[in-house]
């Protein structure tokens, strides 16, 4: 069975700063795996994607994750934030051919 | 441009009253979904549906019914015997594939008057 975990359900960091949000998962199969951001009240839009390949991946608004299979983790990293980056984001792992489990969320906040 | 589109974004239901939510997508997307998002508690699945005339229970089914009719529309009705409705309601499509991210709409939020 698969299984997300994001380790974190609150981030604060500061403008600018570096940030990294955790994520571990667990797959009795071949993995593929996923990043979403949610903003308030709106839907979840996709930031990246492992589906094989180069471990490290980029997706947009200059966020990037390393896919580390050893560790079976999946974090998510930006060397600089800004406040427009406060938001939900969530952690996925493709279960089977139609479903994927996403993690319960990391609130990542901004402060100036 | 292709999306998904849900509609009402609010919506208010009175106690024994069943509601329905309304998703199209123009993606041309087989697979279709409905989560529910409490607090805290991520996205939980409802109902999805592979192809047109035929959708499976997720984890949280109960309480809830769908139709998938035209491949376009898969519409969420909250019955009355969802007795804690109260949820932000995400509606999402993907091509079919365990290598297809889901694609979603700007969501629902229903309120119990």
């Amino acid at each position: 069975a698969q299984s997300v975990t994001q380790l974190d359900s609150q981030v604060p960091v500061f403008e600018e700063a570096p940030v990294e949000l955790r994520c571990n998962y667990s797959s009795s199969v071949s993995v593929y795996l996923f990043w979403y951001v949610q903003y308030p009240n709106q839907g979840l839009q996709l930031l990246l994607k492992y589906l094989s390949g180069s471990t490290l991946v980029k997706g947009i608004n200059g966020f990037e994750a390393e896919f580390n299979k050893s560790q079976t983790s999946f974090h998510l990293r930006k060397p600089s934030v800004h406040i427009s980056d406060t938001a939900e984001y969530f952690c996925a792992v493709s279960s089977s051919a139609s479903k994927i489990i996403f993690g319960s969320g990391t609130r990542l906040s901004i402060r100036p | 441009d292709g999306g998904i589109t849900q509609s009402p974004k609010y919506l208010f239901r009175k106690e024994g009253q069943n509601v329905t939510l309304s998703c199209e997508q123009n993606l041309n997307h087989d697979a279709m979904y409905w989560y529910r998002q409490d607090p805290g508690q991520g996205l939980r699945l409802i109902y999805y549906s592979q192809i047109v005339n035929d959708f499976q229970k997720g984890d949280i089914a109960e309480g809830y019914s769908v139709s998938r009719e035209k491949k376009e529309s898969f519409p969420l009705t909250v019955t009355s015997a969802q007795k804690n409705p109260t949820a932000f309601y995400l509606c999402a499509s993907s091509s079919p594939g365990r290598n297809q991210p889901q694609h979603f709409g700007d969501g629902t939020r229903l309120s119990i008057l």
